[in-house]
Protein backbone atom coordinates (compact mmCIF):
# COMPACT_ATOMS: atom_id res chain seq x y z
CA UNK A 1 0.00 0.00 0.00
CA UNK A 2 1.37 3.47 -0.88
CA UNK A 3 2.16 6.16 2.13
CA UNK A 4 -0.27 8.46 0.08
CA UNK A 5 -3.27 7.78 -1.90
CA UNK A 6 -5.13 9.62 -4.23
CA UNK A 7 -8.12 9.71 -6.75
CA UNK A 8 -7.23 9.99 -9.93
CA UNK A 9 -9.97 11.40 -11.47
CA UNK A 10 -10.23 12.51 -14.22
CA UNK A 11 -12.12 15.62 -12.76
CA UNK A 12 -14.02 17.17 -15.50
CA UNK A 13 -16.38 20.44 -14.44
CA UNK A 14 -17.63 23.41 -15.49
CA UNK A 15 -16.08 26.52 -14.99
CA UNK A 16 -17.59 28.30 -12.21
CA UNK A 17 -18.22 24.58 -10.43
CA UNK A 18 -16.85 23.92 -6.97
CA UNK A 19 -14.81 20.32 -7.14
CA UNK A 20 -13.26 18.77 -4.39
CA UNK A 21 -11.16 15.97 -3.81
CA UNK A 22 -9.30 13.57 -1.27
CA UNK A 23 -5.59 12.45 -0.22
CA UNK A 24 -5.59 9.39 2.20
CA UNK A 25 -2.34 9.05 4.17
CA UNK A 26 -0.88 6.16 5.96
CA UNK A 27 1.83 7.52 8.17
CA UNK A 28 0.12 9.21 11.02
CA UNK A 29 4.09 10.83 12.19
CA UNK A 30 3.36 13.18 9.36
CA UNK A 31 2.79 16.66 10.74
CA UNK A 32 2.36 19.09 7.79
CA UNK A 33 0.83 18.58 4.31
CA UNK A 34 1.43 20.40 1.10
CA UNK A 35 -0.39 20.37 -2.16
CA UNK A 36 1.45 20.95 -5.52
CA UNK A 37 -0.03 21.90 -8.95
CA UNK A 38 1.43 19.84 -12.09
CA UNK A 39 0.22 21.23 -15.38
CA UNK A 40 1.51 18.89 -18.37
CA UNK A 41 5.33 18.22 -18.97
CA UNK A 42 6.21 20.78 -16.17
CA UNK A 43 7.48 20.71 -13.02
CA UNK A 44 5.24 20.60 -9.43
CA UNK A 45 4.62 24.05 -8.17
CA UNK A 46 3.27 24.25 -4.06
CA UNK A 47 -0.45 25.38 -4.15
CA UNK A 48 -0.43 25.35 -0.73
CA UNK A 49 1.20 24.17 2.53
CA UNK A 50 -1.47 22.67 5.42
CA UNK A 51 0.24 22.90 8.66
CA UNK A 52 -2.91 22.64 11.10
CA UNK A 53 -6.75 21.49 10.55
CA UNK A 54 -6.71 23.58 7.46
CA UNK A 55 -6.06 26.39 4.62
CA UNK A 56 -7.75 28.81 2.72
CA UNK A 57 -6.07 30.75 0.18
CA UNK A 58 -8.54 32.82 -2.52
CA UNK A 59 -10.25 30.11 -4.19
CA UNK A 60 -8.53 27.30 -2.23
CA UNK A 61 -9.01 25.50 0.48
CA UNK A 62 -6.90 22.57 1.72
CA UNK A 63 -8.49 21.39 5.34
CA UNK A 64 -6.60 18.19 7.27
CA UNK A 65 -8.57 15.39 8.58
CA UNK A 66 -5.81 13.54 11.77
CA UNK A 67 -8.68 10.93 12.86
CA UNK A 68 -9.63 9.73 9.48
CA UNK A 69 -5.75 10.24 7.91
CA UNK A 70 -7.07 12.60 4.59
CA UNK A 71 -6.38 15.78 3.23
CA UNK A 72 -8.77 17.48 0.92
CA UNK A 73 -8.65 19.94 -1.48
CA UNK A 74 -11.45 22.31 -2.74
CA UNK A 75 -11.80 24.53 -5.80
CA UNK A 76 -14.22 27.26 -5.63
CA UNK A 77 -15.54 29.31 -8.85
CA UNK A 78 -13.49 26.78 -11.04
CA UNK A 79 -11.25 28.33 -13.96
CA UNK A 80 -9.68 27.23 -16.89
CA UNK A 81 -6.48 27.75 -15.37
CA UNK A 82 -7.11 25.45 -12.52
CA UNK A 83 -6.80 22.53 -15.45
CA UNK A 84 -3.96 20.91 -13.88
CA UNK A 85 -3.13 17.60 -11.75
CA UNK A 86 -2.72 18.01 -8.19
CA UNK A 87 -0.27 16.17 -6.11
CA UNK A 88 -0.33 15.88 -2.25
CA UNK A 89 2.48 14.91 -0.26
CA UNK A 90 3.05 14.98 3.45
CA UNK A 91 6.72 15.84 5.78
CA UNK A 92 7.52 12.57 6.22
CA UNK A 93 11.30 11.61 5.69
CA UNK A 94 10.38 10.12 2.02
CA UNK A 95 8.21 12.55 0.96
CA UNK A 96 6.28 10.01 -0.97
CA UNK A 97 3.74 11.94 -3.27
CA UNK A 98 0.20 10.70 -4.31
CA UNK A 99 -0.36 9.58 -8.00
CA UNK A 100 -2.09 12.89 -8.59
CA UNK A 101 -5.68 13.80 -9.12
CA UNK A 102 -6.25 15.25 -12.35
CA UNK A 103 -8.70 18.26 -13.03
CA UNK A 104 -10.13 19.68 -16.34
CA UNK A 105 -12.25 22.90 -16.15
CA UNK A 106 -14.64 22.95 -19.21
CA UNK A 107 -15.74 26.46 -20.87
CA UNK B 1 16.41 33.46 -6.59
CA UNK B 2 17.67 31.56 -9.31
CA UNK B 3 16.02 28.63 -7.99
CA UNK B 4 16.54 25.17 -8.61
CA UNK B 5 18.49 24.45 -11.42
CA UNK B 6 18.35 21.23 -13.91
CA UNK B 7 20.70 20.39 -17.05
CA UNK B 8 20.10 19.41 -19.37
CA UNK B 9 16.67 19.96 -20.01
CA UNK B 10 16.43 17.32 -22.63
CA UNK B 11 18.99 14.07 -23.58
CA UNK B 12 18.51 11.75 -26.10
CA UNK B 13 20.53 8.78 -25.39
CA UNK B 14 21.42 5.14 -27.28
CA UNK B 15 21.22 2.14 -24.74
CA UNK B 16 24.22 1.52 -22.87
CA UNK B 17 25.30 4.89 -22.76
CA UNK B 18 26.40 6.92 -19.60
CA UNK B 19 23.76 9.14 -18.84
CA UNK B 20 24.61 12.15 -16.23
CA UNK B 21 22.01 14.57 -15.10
CA UNK B 22 23.06 17.33 -13.19
CA UNK B 23 21.47 19.60 -10.44
CA UNK B 24 21.78 22.97 -8.24
CA UNK B 25 19.90 23.25 -5.64
CA UNK B 26 19.19 26.61 -4.46
CA UNK B 27 21.46 28.04 -1.75
CA UNK B 28 21.05 27.42 2.18
CA UNK B 29 18.61 24.70 1.04
CA UNK B 30 19.78 21.03 3.49
CA UNK B 31 17.96 18.57 1.64
CA UNK B 32 18.15 17.78 -2.09
CA UNK B 33 15.88 15.22 -3.62
CA UNK B 34 15.75 13.49 -6.75
CA UNK B 35 12.80 12.10 -8.32
CA UNK B 36 11.69 9.96 -11.36
CA UNK B 37 8.45 10.86 -13.34
CA UNK B 38 6.80 8.53 -15.33
CA UNK B 39 2.85 7.77 -16.51
CA UNK B 40 3.44 4.32 -15.28
CA UNK B 41 4.35 4.86 -11.87
CA UNK B 42 3.75 8.65 -11.35
CA UNK B 43 6.90 10.69 -8.90
CA UNK B 44 9.17 8.10 -7.45
CA UNK B 45 11.47 9.44 -5.26
CA UNK B 46 15.13 7.84 -5.91
CA UNK B 47 17.49 9.34 -3.46
CA UNK B 48 18.04 12.24 -0.83
CA UNK B 49 20.51 14.22 0.69
CA UNK B 50 20.80 15.78 3.90
CA UNK B 51 23.77 18.41 4.13
CA UNK B 52 25.31 16.96 1.38
CA UNK B 53 25.04 12.83 2.85
CA UNK B 54 22.80 10.44 1.10
CA UNK B 55 20.19 9.70 4.00
CA UNK B 56 18.32 7.51 1.81
CA UNK B 57 18.94 5.70 -1.38
CA UNK B 58 16.35 3.14 -1.17
CA UNK B 59 14.22 4.02 -4.62
CA UNK B 60 17.18 3.49 -6.63
CA UNK B 61 16.15 1.15 -8.54
CA UNK B 62 19.19 -0.56 -9.15
CA UNK B 63 23.10 -0.71 -9.30
CA UNK B 64 22.89 1.33 -12.53
CA UNK B 65 21.71 4.31 -10.94
CA UNK B 66 24.18 6.48 -8.66
CA UNK B 67 24.26 9.62 -6.97
CA UNK B 68 26.30 12.04 -5.53
CA UNK B 69 26.41 15.43 -4.02
CA UNK B 70 30.10 16.39 -3.50
CA UNK B 71 29.38 20.08 -2.09
CA UNK B 72 26.33 21.97 -0.97
CA UNK B 73 25.63 23.69 -4.30
CA UNK B 74 26.20 20.55 -6.73
CA UNK B 75 24.57 17.07 -7.60
CA UNK B 76 24.79 14.78 -9.90
CA UNK B 77 22.95 11.56 -10.74
CA UNK B 78 24.06 8.69 -13.12
CA UNK B 79 22.93 5.90 -15.22
CA UNK B 80 25.67 3.49 -16.56
CA UNK B 81 24.31 1.56 -18.34
CA UNK B 82 21.51 3.39 -19.58
CA UNK B 83 18.21 1.28 -20.69
CA UNK B 84 15.14 2.43 -22.92
CA UNK B 85 12.98 1.44 -19.74
CA UNK B 86 15.02 4.33 -17.93
CA UNK B 87 13.32 7.37 -20.59
CA UNK B 88 11.81 9.66 -18.13
CA UNK B 89 11.52 13.01 -16.33
CA UNK B 90 13.98 13.68 -13.94
CA UNK B 91 13.59 15.75 -11.37
CA UNK B 92 15.37 17.49 -8.23
CA UNK B 93 14.05 19.03 -5.48
CA UNK B 94 15.31 20.79 -2.87
CA UNK B 95 14.18 22.45 0.64
CA UNK B 96 14.81 23.78 4.17
CA UNK B 97 13.66 21.39 7.22
CA UNK B 98 10.28 20.53 7.26
CA UNK B 99 9.65 23.33 4.28
CA UNK B 100 7.85 22.29 1.43
CA UNK B 101 9.79 21.40 -2.19
CA UNK B 102 11.04 23.39 -5.13
CA UNK B 103 11.77 21.60 -7.65
CA UNK B 104 13.98 22.53 -10.97
CA UNK B 105 12.38 22.35 -14.89
CA UNK B 106 13.39 18.85 -14.98
CA UNK B 107 15.42 16.51 -17.30
CA UNK B 108 13.72 14.71 -20.38
CA UNK B 109 15.29 11.37 -20.62
CA UNK B 110 14.49 9.56 -23.55
CA UNK B 111 17.13 6.43 -23.94
CA UNK B 112 16.91 4.67 -27.63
Amino acid sequence: RKEVEQDPGPFNVPEGATVAFNCTYSNSASQSFFWYRQDCRKEPKLLMSVYSSGNEDGRFTAQLNRASQYISLLIRDSKLSDSATYLCVGNDYKLSFGAGTTVTVRA
Amino acid sequence: DAGVIQSPRHEVTEMGQEVTLRCKPISGHDYLFWYRQTMMRGLELLIYFNNNVPIDDSGMPEDRFSAKMPNASFSTLKIQPSEPRDSAVYFCASSLPGSPLHFGNGTRLTVT
